[in-house]
């Protein structure tokens, strides 16, 4: 499967408890994305890579959260001291030069 | 900001009926209009596009058209099957980091 892989595709964790996700996109795809979605909503932008700079963030990527891409191509998500209102299905996507962005399966974390 | 309002589901539909699922946006450039589907179970996947004023997406019977005037990009659909049930999410790309701005969803279910 070529396609972009997130791991693990379910984390429960204790408040307080630091958690980390994994993203790797599509081989190639220089951009990669971060989102958020949780329950009826639509995914919200939390931030984005071109390569292995990290371009933007959305202000919902308080100080607890971290990003980074390596040498630009996998990606770790990783949430320090996880509170109650962290959990939610984490998403990553990659891009190359068309307009199309292609989505993960998602990691479920439910903070306890 | 930018942002993107769809209609509020669930939509219940009888099967071979007629769909349209209202979506608007606010952006401040010309940005690309998407509309992407999640399937029970599985991931996100870009179900069609448009890029500018007047273009229409196409894909799998599902038909929408991007209305510069009316800032609106409804998606429509002549015959609906069981299998199109799932969640509905209208989404915009408007400035160079192409991240994209969802709305809330609408959840489709078609009854045999």
């Amino acid at each position: 499967d070529t396609g972009v892989s997130q791991d693990p595709r379910h984390k429960i964790t204790k408040r307080g408890q630091n958690v980390t996700f994994r993203c790797d996109p599509i081989s190639e795809h220089n951009r990669l994305y971060w989102y958020r979605q949780t329950l009826g909503q639509g995914p919200e932008f939390l931030t984005y890579f071109q390569n292995e700079a990290q371009l933007e963030k959305s202000r919902l990527l308080s100080d607890r959260f971290s990003a980074e891409r390596p040498k630009g191509s996998f990606s770790t998500l990783e949430i320090q001291r996880t509170e109650q209102g962290d959990s939610a299905m984490y998403l990553c996507a990659s891009r190359q030069t068309s307009n199309e962005q292609f989505f993960g399966p998602g990691t479920r974390l439910t903070v306890l | 900001g930018d942002s993107v309002t769809q209609m509020e589901g669930p939509v219940t539909l009888s099967e071979e009926a007629f769909l349209t699922i209202n979506c608007t946006y606010t952006a401040t450039g010309y940005p690309s209009l998407f509309w992407y589907v999640q399937y029970p179970g599985e991931g996100l996947q870009l179900l069609l596009k448009a890029t500018k004023a007047d273009d229409k997406g196409s894909n799998k019977g599902f038909e929408a058209t991007y209305r510069k005037e009316t800032t609106s990009f409804h998606l429509e659909k002549g015959s609906v099957q069981v299998s199109d049930s799932a969640v509905y999410f209208c989404a915009l790309s408007g400035d160079s980091s192409y991240k994209l701005i969802f709305g809330s969803g609408t959840r489709l279910l078609v009854r045999p």
